[in-house]
């Protein structure tokens, strides 16, 4: 069974102060790995997908990395609009995404 | 160009009634997708549509159901409702419901269940 585990469950940090976030996943075959950003009350909104080990990719202060067990998402010098939950998911053999349950992150001015 | 919308926004349910909450794709997705986030969870994955017909299930008892129509909205029916099935659904579209597609998610409809 597919399984996504995100780390930490929530993170505060101030402006500026550059973290990670992490996804730890379990599953047959990857066949793609998916962040999501989720603002309160709205549905998540795309923002990366990554293929293989090693790959990386950036948008404005973030920066998704993928090993072959792990993924991790990089904030550098965040600022509060960067406040939301973010998600990581990753693609079954039923059609489905399997999510993670998230990390809060809250950035303060 | 309009995103994903679904309707309604909220809705308050008493247990053992039914509901049916509607979706409509982004133009020219044939793809919809319905899916249930528990507060503090990830959404979980309820069903697929494509071309009218179901691609693929999740783990969730036949009282839920669904349907696509010709012109790509979906329709999510819950019968029998339950306090556990309070929850916000989201419906999301894609070009053609590969699994390795992006997918782009409605607002969703808050249910809460009384």
């Amino acid at each position: 069974e597919d399984q996504v585990t995100q780390s930490p469950e929530a993170l505060r940090l101030q402006e500026g102060e550059s973290s990670s976030l992490n996804c730890s996943y379990t599953v047959s075959g990857l066949r793609g790995l998916f962040w999501y950003r989720q603002d309160p009350g709205k549905g998540p909104e795309f923002l990366f997908t990554l293929y293989s080990a090693g790959e990386e990719k950036e948008k404005e202060r973030l920066k998704a990395t993928l090993t072959k067990k792990e993924s991790f998402l990089h904030i550098t010098a965040p600022k509060p609009e960067d406040s939301a939950t973010y998600l990581c998911a990753v693609p079954g053999s039923a059609r489905q995404l399997t999510f993670g349950s998230g990390t809060q992150l809250t950035v303060l001015p | 160009d309009a995103g994903v919308t679904q309707s309604p926004t909220h809705l308050i349910k008493t247990r053992g009634q039914q509901v049916t909450l509607r979706c409509s794709p982004i133009s020219g997705h044939k793809s919809v997708s319905w899916y249930q986030q528990v507060l503090g969870q990830g959404p979980q994955f309820i069903f697929q549509y494509y071309e009218k017909e179901e691609r693929g299930r999740g783990n969730f008892p036949d009282r839920f159901s669904a349907r696509q129509f010709p012109n790509y909205s979906s329709e999510l029916n819950v019968n029998a409702l339950l306090l556990g099935d309070s929850a916000l659904y989201l419906c999301a579209s894609s070009l053609q419901g590969a699994t390795n597609e992006k997918l782009f998610f409605g607002s969703g409809t808050q249910l809460s269940v009384l």
